[in-house]
């Protein structure tokens, strides 16, 4: 079942934040971020893991609440190279990643 | 390291006609699947391995059929292509465990069946 992921859009001026949600209905033990420019793959920003750890991006931060099976994705001080569509992918340890349908972010000067 | 690489980049079928999606990695990596994405869809997980010999079904497996013959290569094949089956398709892979470690992402292969 995918995760749900909000807003499904998002439009910045540079130097704005934002804040990209990603909820599961099943106990989670990852969460993954994503982001995909137009005509390209999916390129790896993030992972959370339960428990705690964090690995991935320097500039980019995150959020993973365990009890409530929801992470949160962090851009701040938003620069153009941010605009993509974001994909949150959600693991429950054993079973492929299950990708949420994407958060599409466009920063404008 | 080439990383994952995937041929075709695109690719035109009637419908009827089968086709293979190739798919290999140098990374030494277990663990390989493949996605479709249509519009407003995100990534849906199709088959994936992990391991050579090792197969299963994931969301969407209906008129795709694979095979994991080494470590290497991941070929996912459309049986008899259908309309439905235009998309977009990425090969996947990672080291090991599901969640663990990230998904490096093939560039890939764009098909339209007409």
């Amino acid at each position: 079942q995918q995760p749900v992921q909000s807003p499904q859009a998002v439009i910045l001026r540079e130097g704005e934040d934002a804040v990209i949600n990603c909820s599961s209905s099943k106990a989670l033990y990852s969460v993954h971020w994503y982001r995909q420019k137009h005509g390209e793959a999916p390129v790896f920003l993030m992972i959370l893991l339960k428990g705690g750890e964090q690995k991935g991006h320097e500039k980019i931060s995150a959020s993973f609440n365990e009890k409530k099976q929801q992470s949160s994705l962090y851009l701040t001080a938003s620069q153009l190279s941010y605009s993509g569509t974001y994909f949150c992918g959600t693991g429950t340890g054993n079973t492929p990643l299950v990708f949420g349908k994407g958060t599409r972010l466009s920063v404008i000067a | 390291n080439a990383g994952v690489t995937q041929t075709p980049k695109f690719q035109v079928l009637k419908t009827g006609q089968s086709m293979t999606l190739q798919c290999a990695q140098d990374m030494n990596h277990e663990y390989m699947s493949w996605y479709r994405q249509d519009p407003g869809m995100g990534l849906r997980l199709i088959h994936y391995s992990v391991g050579a010999g090792i197969t299963d079904q994931g969301e969407v497996p209906n008129g795709y059929n694979v095979s994991r013959s080494t470590t290497e290569d991941f070929p996912l094949r459309l049986l008899s292509a259908a309309p439905s089956q235009t998309s977009v398709y990425f090969c996947a892979s990672s080291y090991s465990t599901w969640g663990d470690y990230e998904q490096y992402f093939g560039p890939g292969t764009r098909l339209t069946v007409t």
